[in-house]
């Protein structure tokens, strides 16, 4: 199975940030990534698909870039709505789909 | 408006079963496959399981072969997910999400409302 591991696993940020998340595979996935974001007691968002292409309402403030085993999420200038838990998840090799631990976004 | 619609809350003992339906609409039921997620409190997503909806094929997470059971009817556009022999370990949301296909990228791009199983004696 692939696994796919997110770090940070919480980091602290102020509005107006740039924020980079880093989601790295077990083996490569060549661009097979997708970014999640979850609020509390909500169902997740699709934000991102093959790990650059941005899903269809989403703020352009968000994007993702990477190949391989290497990838980012970038928020480039986090408003007060990003607050919240992103996920990255492999879609290479299935099953199993796998997705990786979270990044939690907090209030500095 | 695509539309993934979720039965309620349940409670079960250790040792049975649960069924969580998800109600589709807003798009051609069999031209996309539908995923389960669960995720237990305070933790990250879990994959489970998928089914074709066009041809009820069906694929799980190693660890669940034997006490998942997902199936679908298509008159109805709904897909349901049984888990059996339930443990304190079960206790979780469970999510249907609904399969996005592009070119070969594949991503879930709706999503259910979620339902809390809690599994308690």
């Amino acid at each position: 199975d692939i696994q796919m591991t997110q770090s940070p696993s919480s980091l602290s940020a102020s509005v107006g940030d740039r924020v980079t998340i880093t989601c790295r595979a077990s083996q490569s996935i060549t661009n097979f990534l997708n970014w999640y974001q979850q609020k509390p007691g909500k169902a997740p968002k699709l934000l991102i698909y093959a790990a650059s292409s941005l899903q269809s309402g989403v703020p352009s403030r968000f994007s993702g870039s990477g190949s391989g085993t290497y990838f980012t999420l970038t928020i480039s200038s986090l408003q007060p709505e990003d607050f919240a838990t992103y996920y990255c998840q492999q879609s290479y090799i299935t099953p199993p789909v796998t997705f990786g631990g979270g990044t939690k976004v907090e209030i500095k | 408006q695509v539309h993934l619609v979720q039965s309620g809350a349940e409670v079960r003992r250790p040792g049975a079963s649960v069924t969580v339906s998800c109600k589709t609409s807003g798009y051609t039921f069999r031209n996309s496959a539908i995923y389960w997620v669960r995720q237990a409190p305070g933790q990250g997503l879990e994959w489970m399981g998928w089914i074709n909806a066009a041809n009820g094929h069906t694929e799980f997470l190693q660890r669940f072969e034997g006490r998942l059971t997902i199936t679908r009817n298509t008159s109805a556009s709904s897909v349901y997910m049984e888990l059996s022999s339930l443990t304190s370990e079960d206790t979780a949301v469970y999510y249907c999400a609904r399969e996005y296909r592009n070119g070969w990228s594949r991503a879930f791009d709706f999503w259910g409302q979620g339902t809390m199983v809690t599994v308690s004696s």
